[in-house]
């Protein structure tokens, strides 16, 4: 069974400009999550889709941070325009959305992001 | 609010020698535990988990981890670490948020 893919691995930008991750999750499972990792500190959520409707988006920065998952299945994460706080590298899990808060969740390799 | 906080930032073990990675966590309820374990360049994999029934759990690789209610605890053991198992650590918790909170991670180096 594929994992969860993630491109591009590695994007740097220079600050002010915008960037777009892509995130293909394994087959069939409805939920899929956004998370930030900053450098030294543990993944922290930016949002959770179910199917193609947003479930939590509380800790996305809306006004710079957008995503989406309009078929349900693969989504992409965008950052409009990009700050130097910016650098981390972006997670995406996904989980079969049947077993709710025991949801494993099964993680991408990431896209490490650099804002110069 | 639900949180977790993994003490050591960074622990050295000789191979061979256990280990016991330290994971305390806040929440008011019986919460939902996961070990999770990161390699360089690699996402999370999970390790094992704890949701209710036997405190000891047993997970990949043969590590475990005991849930300890009075000391709000969930601490990832492994009786003899190997070369492979260098890489970051994280404890998280799934409490009345409704998310996984992660701790911060504690990086494990093996020494040869």
């Amino acid at each position: 069974e594929a994992g969860v893919a993630q491109s591009p691995r590695y994007k740097i930008i220079e600050k002010r400009q915008s960037v777009a991750f892509w995130c293909n999750p394994i087959s069939g499972h409805a939920t899929l999550y956004w998370y930030q990792q900053i450098l030294g500190q543990g993944p922290k959520l930016l949002i959770q889709f179910q199917n193609n409707g947003v479930v939590d988006d509380s800790q996305l920065p809306k006004d710079r941070f957008s995503a989406e998952r309009l078929k349900g299945v693969d989504s992409t994460l965008k950052i409009q325009p990009a700050k130097l706080e910016d650098s981390a590298v972006y997670l995406c899990a996904s989980s079969s959305g049947t077993r709710g808060l025991k949801d494993t969740q099964y993680f991408g390799p990431g896209t490490r992001l650099t804002v110069l | 609010a639900q949180s977790v906080t993994q003490p050591d930032i960074h622990i050295t073990v000789s191979e061979g020698a256990s280990l016991e990675l330290r994971c305390n966590y806040s929440y008011g309820a019986t919460p939902y535990l996961f070990w999770y374990v990161q390699s360089p360049g690699q996402g999370l994999q999970l390790l094992l988990k704890y949701f209710s029934g036997d405190t000891l759990v047993q997970g990949i690789k043969g590590f475990e981890a005991e849930f300890k209610r009075s000391q709000s605890s969930f601490n990832l053991r492994k009786p003899s670490v190997h070369w492979s198992d260098a890489a970051e650590y994280f404890c998280a918790v799934v409490g009345s948020a409704r998310q996984l909170t992660f701790g911060s991670g504690t990086q494990l180096t093996v020494l040869p």
